[in-house]
Formats: C-alpha cells, sequence, structure tokens
C-alpha cells in the first residue's frame, strides 16, 4: 500500500524558514517523480514543485529562488526548503507521487502539512 | 502558462441525476489532462487520468472525454458521497496548473 507521510509544518514568522519532509513507502521511490501541490485556506490547488527521478527540479514562479524540492532515494523521503516565507504561502502543503519518472498526474497524495506564516 | 477554467463553479444536483463538469484549457494540451476529487477534510484523489483513462478502484460512473482545449468529467448517477470539489490537472508542461474548481453538492 502506498503511503505519504509529510511532518514538519508549523507557525512560522514572515521571513523565516522552514523544512517539510514526506516519508513514502509502498512503493520504488527511485523511480518516480514527486511533486509538492499547497492549499491555502478555503482555496483551491496551487502545483509548487516537481523532482523527476533522476533529479531535474522545477518551480512555480510564485517560489522559484526561495524554496528548494530535494529527494533522499536512500530514506525515500522528499523534501521541501522553504526560505523568505510571506503570508501568502500560509497553506496545507500536499506532497504528492507522480505516475511516471518524471512530471505527471498525482496518483497518491499524503494528508497534508499546514505551514501558517504570520507574525 | 495555461490556464484551464472550469465550468461551473458550483452545482447542486439530486441523487441519481447525471453531473456534467467542463474544463478549457488555454491551449492545445493533448490529453495531458486529468481529473481529481476532494472531500472536506481530505487530500485530493485521483479519479480520471490522461483525459478518459479509468483508475482502478474508481466507481465506473466517472468518466471523462474530450482532447486538446474542451474535456469534461461525467458522473452518470451521482450519489450522495460524491459530494466533493473537483478539480482538473494539466501535466503538459510547466508551470503545471488547475482548474478553479467545481464544488458538487447534494439537493
Amino acid at each position: 500500500e502506498v503511503q505519504l507521510l509529510e511532518s514538519g509544518g508549523g507557525l512560522v514568522q514572515p521571513g523565516g524558514s522552514l523544512r517539510v519532509s514526506c516519508a513514502a513507502s509502498g512503493f520504488i521511490f527511485s523511480n518516480y517523480g514527486m511533486s509538492w501541490v499547497r492549499q491555502a485556506p478555503g482555496k483551491g490547488l496551487e502545483w509548487v514543485s516537481t523532482i523527476s527521478n533522476s533529479g531535474g527540479t522545477y518551480y512555480a514562479d510564485s517560489v522559484r529562488g526561495r524554496f528548494t524540492i530535494s529527494r533522499d532515494n536512500s530514506k525515500n523521503t522528499l523534501y521541501l526548503q522553504m526560505n523568505t516565507l510571506r503570508a501568502e504561502d500560509t497553506a496545507i502543503y500536499y506532497c504528492a507521487k507522480c505516475g511516471g519518472s518524471r512530471w505527471d498526474y498525482f496518483d497518491y497524495w499524503g494528508q497534508g502539512t499546514l505551514v501558517a506564516v504570520s507574525s | 502558462e495555461i490556464v484551464l477554467t472550469q465550468s461551473p463553479d458550483f452545482q447542486s444536483v439530486t441523487p441519481k441525476e447525471k453531473v456534467t463538469i467542463t474544463c478549457r484549457a488555454s491551449q492545445n494540451i493533448g490529453s495531458s489532462l486529468h481529473w481529481y476529487q476532494q472531500k472536506p477534510g481530505q487530500s485530493p484523489k485521483l479519479l480520471i487520468n490522461y483525459a478518459s483513462q479509468s483508475i482502478s478502484g474508481v466507481p465506473s460512473r466517472f468518466s471523462g472525454s474530450g482532447s486538446g482545449t474542451d474535456f469534461t468529467l461525467t458522473i452518470s448517477s451521482l450519489e450522495a458521497e460524491d459530494a466533493a470539489t473537483y478539480y482538473c490537472h494539466q501535466s503538459s508542461s510547466f508551470p503545471l496548473t488547475f482548474g478553479g474548481g467545481t464544488k458538487v453538492g447534494i439537493k
């Protein structure tokens, strides 16, 4: 059974940093692309970033230069390092497994971790 | 950036009624269009990939069609458990984008 378990969310001040993680199990992690998708309170889904199985990275314009996606295939874990956080980054951050090795549909999602940016 | 426009924004439907949700892309995306269901307080769930391909475990009342710029998600006979928000998503090019969502309520 595929499982994605996010952790690391919390309350952070504007301008601060946070790293969220996603522990994956139930599939060969190193074979698949992985993504982060966020959802602001009461709003729709917004793609944030994708990392291919070979390490290629892609970012939304709204986070490029501030966020860094990475993966540790030995630990089956996906990361999102978030720097210079803004109030508009407040959202539930979902880890999602891509259907293929690069970008694709998202066939499994985690339960999400809440990041709140506020003073 | 490819913009996905969903309609309607909200639909209130009687059980057993047919539901049709449309998603229009701002440029040709072939069949790289996927549909998700999100119930309140839950994570999104994949319903249909590549416009019309069924997903294992998803009830057969859910189907998708379309290609190019115009796509449709159909629920053939609505059940109470289908109350949710439905999103389309394109993977044709970066940035990956989602439609604004269609909320389906039960009358």
